[in-house]
Parts: C-alpha cells; sequence; structure tokens
C-alpha cells in the first residue's frame, strides 16, 4: 500500500520563475493538503483540496495555488518566486466524511531552493 | 487564531531514560492533538494523537497527555532508544472536518547510547 508521493524531491529555480510540485495521496484517501515547512521550523498550513476545490487556505499570497484531479492527486504552483520561497512543500492526505478527524498522513516533501 | 508553543527546543538524555515535551495551545476550541515524528529527510510521521474527551492516550513506550483547562498537552516516552532521535512536533486544530494543524516549533530529541 503506496504511502504519499511527492515529485520532484529536489527543485532548484531562480528568482521570478514559476514553480510546480505534485503529489499522489495515500491509498483511500480523497483530501489533500499542503504545508510550507522552512528550515528548522514547523510546517504551515498552505492550502486544502477535497472534490477538486480548495476549501481551506493559511495565510499565503495569491502567487500560491494549487489543483486537485479527479483521482485525488493534487499539485501545488508558485509563480513569481522569491528568495524567501526556499523551504520543504509537504503534502499530506486524508480521508474525509468521518466523524472526527481523520490522521494527516505525509510524504517526504519536496525541497525548494530558489537562487 | 490557534497559535501552538513548544517546549524544549533541544532534548538531550541517555538511552533508557524518559524524556518529555510540551505544548501549549491558545485557541480553546481546539480538541485533536497529534504528535509527529521527523527523521532527516523525511516528511512527519504520525506517532500518536488524542481528542479532546480523553485526558491521556499510551501506545507501548510513548504516551500523551492533555489538560484542556490550561491547555497544555505533553509528549512522555519511556526506555528511550537511539532510533527516538529526530525532530517531535506537536500540533492542534478544530474538529470541523476541515483539517488545518497548527504546528509548534519542534523539538529535536537526541538519544545517546
Amino acid at each position: 500500500d503506496a504511502g504519499v508521493t511527492q515529485s520532484p524531491t529536489h527543485l532548484i529555480k531562480t528568482r521570478g520563475q514559476q514553480v510546480t510540485l505534485r503529489c499522489s495521496p495515500k491509498s483511500g484517501h480523497d483530501t489533500v493538503s499542503w504545508y510550507q515547512q522552512a528550515l528548522g521550523q514547523g510546517p504551515q498550513f498552505i492550502f486544502q483540496y477535497y472534490e477538486e476545490e480548495e476549501r481551506q487556505r493559511g495565510n499565503f499570497p495569491d502567487r500560491f495555488s494549487g489543483h486537485q484531479f479527479p483521482n485525488y492527486s493534487s499539485e501545488l504552483n508558485v509563480n513569481a518566486l522569491l528568495l524567501g520561497d526556499s523551504a520543504l512543500y509537504l503534502c499530506a492526505s486524508s480521508q474525509s466524511g468521518q466523524a472526527y478527524n481523520s490522521p494527516l498522513h505525509f510524504g517526504n516533501g519536496t525541497r525548494l531552493t530558489v537562487t | 487564531g490557534e497559535n501552538v508553543e513548544q517546549h524544549p527546543s533541544t532534548l538531550s538524555v541517555q538511552e533508557g531514560d524518559s524524556a518529555v515535551i510540551k505544548c501549549t495551545y491558545s485557541d480553546s476550541a481546539s480538541n485533536y492533538f497529534p504528535w509527529y515524528k521527523q527523521e532527516l529527510g523525511k516528511g512527519p510521521q504520525l506517532i500518536i494523537d488524542i481528542r479532546s474527551n480523553v485526558g491521556e492516550k499510551k501506545d507501548q513506550r510513548i504516551a500523551v497527555t492533555l489538560n484542556k483547562t490550561a491547555k497544555h498537552f505533553s509528549l512522555h516516552i519511556t526506555e528511550t532508544q537511539p532510533e527516538d532521535s529526530a525532530v517531535y512536533f506537536c500540533a492542534a486544530t478544530l474538529n470541523t472536518g476541515f483539517q488545518k494543524l497548527v504546528f509548534g516549533t519542534g523539538t529535536r530529541l537526541l538519544v545517546s547510547p
């Protein structure tokens, strides 16, 4: 049973460029969340997708956008990259429709470096 | 919004000792508190969680306690082993069905043989 998979594992981009990160959720999961983890910090919530719609968003600018596909996989897009966007980007999946929060399962992340 | 504080930032123990990590949350409406372990180069892995209707939960060498009145929750690891060395994160969230975890800043645990 594959867990959450993310690609690519590492990425180097230049300021001003755009980047797309990809995520496949754990089998049986239909909800995908994205987090940004700066070096030495805890993950910070970017947004969450369910039924192909963004249903909750954290304090991130509109440069950060996403998409969820019918197979539940997801993409995170970041436009006009800044040096401060350098971080580990984590995808987490969960199962909706439960009375209580379904535990989040994280992938190993994509390390983005902006130069 | 929710804010989670975590202490200590680093913790060094000898193998076999116990380790305790403490967190405080700000939003009294939060009712789900997971703990994650993150090893170098990997994503966070859920190790234990607790809901607000429970005061304590145990899973082998790991236990979590919750004090809703004080808005404190703690992770207890007994009989520590070198493979317990990692960064541990606490988190809190509302049970809204739209889970949005707010994480603490992490505790680096080092277990020396």
